[in-house]
């Protein structure tokens, strides 16, 4: 089965820094990969997500995620952030052929004004 | 409007308590699962139903039962709560890869 691991447990900045949130996956097929937000006591938004083709994906919000194959790899950034940025993140997978969708433990991205 | 909902939003029960944490959704989706979030280890997955009557375990199911009688409803059941069972449930649906749903979430305490 597919699974999901976020380096960075905690991540402080101050606005306009600029971030990148760690994503690895590991899973031998074909995966789609996700990123989902969770602003404080509210539920889980999409991001953006990866299917196929190019392989970097922009989201809303400024946000954009690079796929790298050959890394296993799905890492979240923008390049300046606001402090209405101050969520949880959290990077999902799902192999190509069904909707078992695997998170990962979740990155909480605090922003300093 | 296109939802998942979940019933209730926030439960304190004791343990050994019978109780049932219900979720629906109108989009007539095939897929449905729960998942249960926790400081440090993320959503990991309870049960998963692919389609009425066909229902299979994640990666945390002890504790817990699903049932699937309707396309509709999923609802997750513990027959006998205890206090690592503390944590906040999340019912999710889609009908393919490209969007899955969310309910609400349900805070539960178990005492």
């Amino acid at each position: 089965a597919q699974s999901v691991s976020q380096h960075n447990h905690h991540v402080i900045l101050s606005e306009a820094a600029s971030l990148e949130l760690g994503c690895n996956y590991s899973y031998g097929g074909t995966v789609n990969l996700f990123w989902y937000v969770q602003y404080p006591g509210q539920h889980l938004q999409l991001l953006l997500k990866y299917f196929s083709g190019d392989p970097l994906v922009k989201g809303i919000k400024g946000f954009e995620a690079e796929f790298i194959k050959s890394k296993f790899s799905f890492n979240l950034r923008k390049p300046s952030v606001q402090w209405s940025d101050t969520a949880e993140y959290f990077c999902a997978v799902n192999a190509y052929n069904n909707n078992d969708m695997r998170f990962g433990a979740g990155t909480r991205l605090t922003v300093k004004p | 409007e296109a939802q998942v909902t979940q019933n209730p939003r926030y439960l304190i029960t004791v343990t050994g308590k019978k109780l049932t944490v219900t979720c629906s959704q109108n989009m007539n989706h095939e897929y449905m699962s729960w998942y249960r979030q926790d400081p440090g280890l993320g959503l990991r997955q309870i049960y998963y139903s692919m389609n009425v009557e066909a229902t299979d375990k994640g990666d945390v199911p002890e504790g817990y039962k699903v049932s699937r009688k309707e396309k509709r409803n999923f609802p997750l059941i513990l027959e006998s709560p205890s206090p690592n069972q503390t944590s906040l449930y999340f019912c999710a649906s889609s009908r393919d890869r490209a969007r899955v749903y969310f309910g609400p979430g349900t805070r539960l305490t178990v005492t």
